[in-house]
């Protein structure tokens, strides 16, 4: 069965200071990983996925599958990254949206 | 577009009850998914719909039933609700145009609270 681990609920770090955010999957394949944010008082939506490879608001994450490991990590975290992050994992698919498995998510709070 | 949007944004009910929620997908999508979110939780998949057809589903029992309309908006019901029940009701709309890795575009949800 396809597991998402986060393992810590809650992440607090200072404006400028890098941050990592830890998500670790269980699946027997090659599965598509994303992480959606949800700001306060907005819906989930999604911030990043590893097949685009590409940097969202300075934020990348790196597949590693010897580690099943898609940590989200930022260089220089600011006040405006205070939100709650999800990983989440589905099945590779070449036709409609597969189902999500998420984490339970990590609240990253960037102090001042 | 006002994007994927959700009814009602609450809802009270008792155990025993039967209770409706309802979706309409993004402009241009055609595929409805269902996440039930309890507090501290990441959302968990209840379903998907495509073509009227509930396409994938997640472990919920029958009690959890869904439909899609001809306009691809879709309703979650729920029977004989439990008090775990109680949780956030996410509405995920997808498709348009068919192609790996497509987008899940979520609604605010629906929070339902069992008595």
């Amino acid at each position: 069965a396809q597991r998402v681990t986060q393992p810590e609920k809650l992440l607090s770090v200072f404006k400028g200071a890098p941050v990592e955010l830890k998500c670790n999957y269980s699946y027997s394949g090659s599965p598509e990983l994303f992480w959606y944010v949800q700001y306060s008082r907005q819906r989930l939506q999604l911030l990043l996925r590893h097949i685009s490879r590409e940097s969202i608001k300075g934020f990348t994450a790196d597949l590693n599958k010897g580690e099943t490991s898609f940590h989200l990590k930022k260089p220089f975290a600011q006040e405006e990254d205070s939100a709650m992050y999800y990983c989440a994992l589905s099945e590779p698919s070449s036709g409609s949206a597969r189902q999500l498995t998420f984490g339970s998510g990590t609240q990253l709070t960037v102090l001042p | 577009d006002a994007g994927v949007t959700q009814s009602p944004t609450h809802l009270i009910k008792t155990r025993g009850q039967q209770v409706t929620l309802r979706c309409s997908p993004k402009s241009g999508h055609d595929t409805v998914s269902w996440y039930q979110q309890a507090l501290g939780q990441g959302p968990q998949f209840i379903f998907q719909y495509y073509e009227e057809e509930e396409r994938q589903r997640g472990n919920f029992p029958d009690r959890f039933s869904g439909h899609q309309f001809p306009n691809y908006s879709s309703e979650l019901n729920v029977n004989a609700l439990l008090l775990g029940d109680s949780a956030l009701y996410l509405c995920a709309s997808s498709g348009g145009v068919r192609g790996r890795g497509e987008t899940q575009y979520f609604g605010p949800g629906t929070r339902l609270l069992v008595l």
